[in-house]
C-alpha cells in the first residue's frame, strides 16, 4: 500500500529564517505529488504538484518553492520565512493516472512562525 | 477562485441522528467528487466518491448525493456516531488533474 512520511511534525521558526520540509513516498513508483496548506480555520489550498523529477507546477505566488530530486522526494522550501506562512502542511500522492480514491495524504507538519 | 464551497463552517447532530454536509460546486467540467475526513492534526484520510455520470453512491452508513444541475452534492451519514466527529472535506478532480478543496464543515456528534 501506499504510505506517505512527513518530516518533522511540528516546527516553530522565526520570521525571516529558512524552511526545508521534507516528504517521501512508499509503495509507488512515478506517483504526482502534491503540497497542500490548510491554514487557521481555512480549507486545502494546493500549492504545488509534480508530474515527475524536476517537474514543478507553482498554483499560487508566494516566498515558497518546492523541488523533486528524486522520483518520491518532495521538499518544501523557503529562504525567508514570513508570519503568514504558518499553517499546516500536507503531502499528497495520487497513485497513476486514473486514481478515483483520490489522494493519499502524510500526516501533516503544523508549522508557526514567530 | 474558489470553485469548491462548503458554506456551512459546523454542524452539530444527535448520536443515531442523520448528519448532512453539503458542498457546492461552479466548475461543470469536474468529472469525480470526493468525500474526505480530518482529525486534528492528521492528515485527510478519504471516505466516498462518487463519479459525476452517477447520482448517488453508497457505502455503509455513508451516502453521497450528486445533483448536477445544481451544481451540489451531499454526504449523509446515518446513523452518525461520536467517532464521526471530525472535519468534513468535499473535493472535486477535472479531467484527472489536480483536486479542489472546499473551507471543510466540522461536524460534532454529541453522544
Amino acid at each position: 500500500s501506499q504510505t506517505i512520511h512527513q518530516w518533522p511534525a511540528t516546527l516553530v521558526q522565526p520570521v525571516g529564517s529558512p524552511l526545508s520540509l521534507e516528504c517521501t513516498v512508499e509503495g509507488t513508483s512515478n506517483p504526482n505529488l502534491y503540497w497542500y496548506r490548510q491554514a487557521a480555520g481555512r480549507g486545502l489550498q494546493l500549492l504545488f504538484y509534480s508530474v515527475g523529477i524536476g517537474q514543478i507546477s507553482s498554483e499560487v505566488p508566494q516566498n515558497l518553492s518546492a523541488s523533486r530530486p528524486q522520483d518520491r522526494q518532495f521538499i518544501l522550501s523557503s529562504k525567508k520565512l514570513l508570519l503568514s506562512d504558518s499553517g499546516f502542511y500536507l503531502c499528497a500522492a495520487r497513485l497513476g493516472a486514473l486514481s478515483y480514491y483520490g489522494y493519499t495524504f502524510g500526516s501533516g507538519t503544523r508549522l508557526t512562525v514567530v | 477562485d474558489q470553485q469548491v464551497k462548503q458554506n456551512s463552517p459546523s454542524l452539530s447532530v444527535q448520536e443515531g441522528r442523520i448528519s448532512i454536509l453539503n458542498c457546492d460546486y461552479t466548475n461543470s467540467m469536474f468529472d469525480y467528487f470526493l468525500w474526505y475526513k480530518k482529525y486534528p492534526a492528521e492528515g485527510p484520510t478519504f471516505l466516498i466518491s462518487i463519479s459525476s455520470i452517477k447520482d448517488k453512491n453508497e457505502d455503509g452508513r455513508f451516502t453521497v448525493f450528486l445533483n448536477k444541475s445544481a451544481k451540489h452534492l451531499s454526504l449523509h451519514i446515518v446513523p452518525s456516531q461520536p467517532g464521526d466527529s471530525a472535519v468534513y472535506f468535499c473535493a472535486a478532480l477535472y479531467n484527472n488533474n489536480d483536486m479542489r478543496f472546499g473551507a471543510g464543515t466540522r461536524l460534532t456528534v454529541k453522544p
